[in-house]
């Protein structure tokens, strides 16, 4: 079964910072593309990061650009995220998701259950 | 950045009927779009990409059309289990892949 199961999640001191992690299980973790995106609480999605497979290319929305930091270990079938400098408005449930295996675009066809990050002092 | 916005904000629908969902792009995404079902507390599942490929396991009630800025989520008999909330995502131009604000589908 494919499996997305994200870690990390909890309270942030805005300025501060958090790791989320995300385990990948039951696919070929490195043959996949991944992204994370959130939702804030009673909100729509936002896109947020894309790593390729191998970690060559990366992506990040102009909101999270230069304060986080997407990153992955094929080794232990992990992605993670790197959140500095936190504003309240990056609380949200933050989701790992894979991206389905198409030569184009971003759909994601895998996500995981999420991991609520709540920012405030 | 291309602006997706969905109608209507909400759907009243009764079982067993027809539910009808839109989506349009501020420019022209060809057949780019893709739709994904969120229940409460639950992650979203992708429905629809390509605009009309349903993804591995989606049931046949639902279908997808459109090309270009407008687009159509069709639910042919509703099920109690697909009272949920819609997106729609564009990624002609990715990234980012812009989401739409959504759609809650509500029993009527």
């Amino acid at each position: 079964e494919v499996q997305l199961v994200e870690s990390g999640g909890g309270l942030g001191q805005p300025g501060g910072s958090l790791r989320l992690s995300c385990a990948a299980s039951g696919f070929t973790f490195n043959y996949y593309d991944m992204n994370w995106v959130r939702q804030a609480p009673g909100k729509g999605l936002e896109w947020l990061a894309y790593i390729s497979g191998s970690g060559n290319t990366i992506y990040y929305a102009d909101s999270v650009k230069g304060r986080f930091t997407i990153s992955r270990d094929n080794a232990k079938n992990s992605l993670f995220l790197q959140m500095n400098s936190l504003r309240a408005e990056d609380t949200a449930v933050y989701f790992c998701a894979r991206k389905l295996a198409i030569p184009f675009g971003g759909v994601i066809d895998t996500w995981g259950q999420g991991t609520l990050v709540a920012v405030s002092s | 950045e291309r602006v997706m916005t969905q109608s209507p904000a909400t759907l009243s629908v009764s079982p067993g009927e027809r539910a009808t969902l839109s989506c349009r792009a501020s420019q022209s995404l060809g057949s780019n779009l893709a739709w994904y079902q969120q229940k409460p507390g639950q992650a979203p599942r992708l429905l629809i990409y390509g605009a009309s490929f349903r993804a591995t396991g989606i049931p046949a009630r639902f279908s997808g059309s459109g090309s270009g800025t407008e687009f159509t989520l069709t639910i042919s008999s509703l099920q109690s289990e697909d009272f949920a909330v819609y997106y729609c995502q564009q990624y002609d131009d990715w990234p980012p892949g812009t989401f739409g604000q959504g759609t809650r589908l509500e029993i009527k």
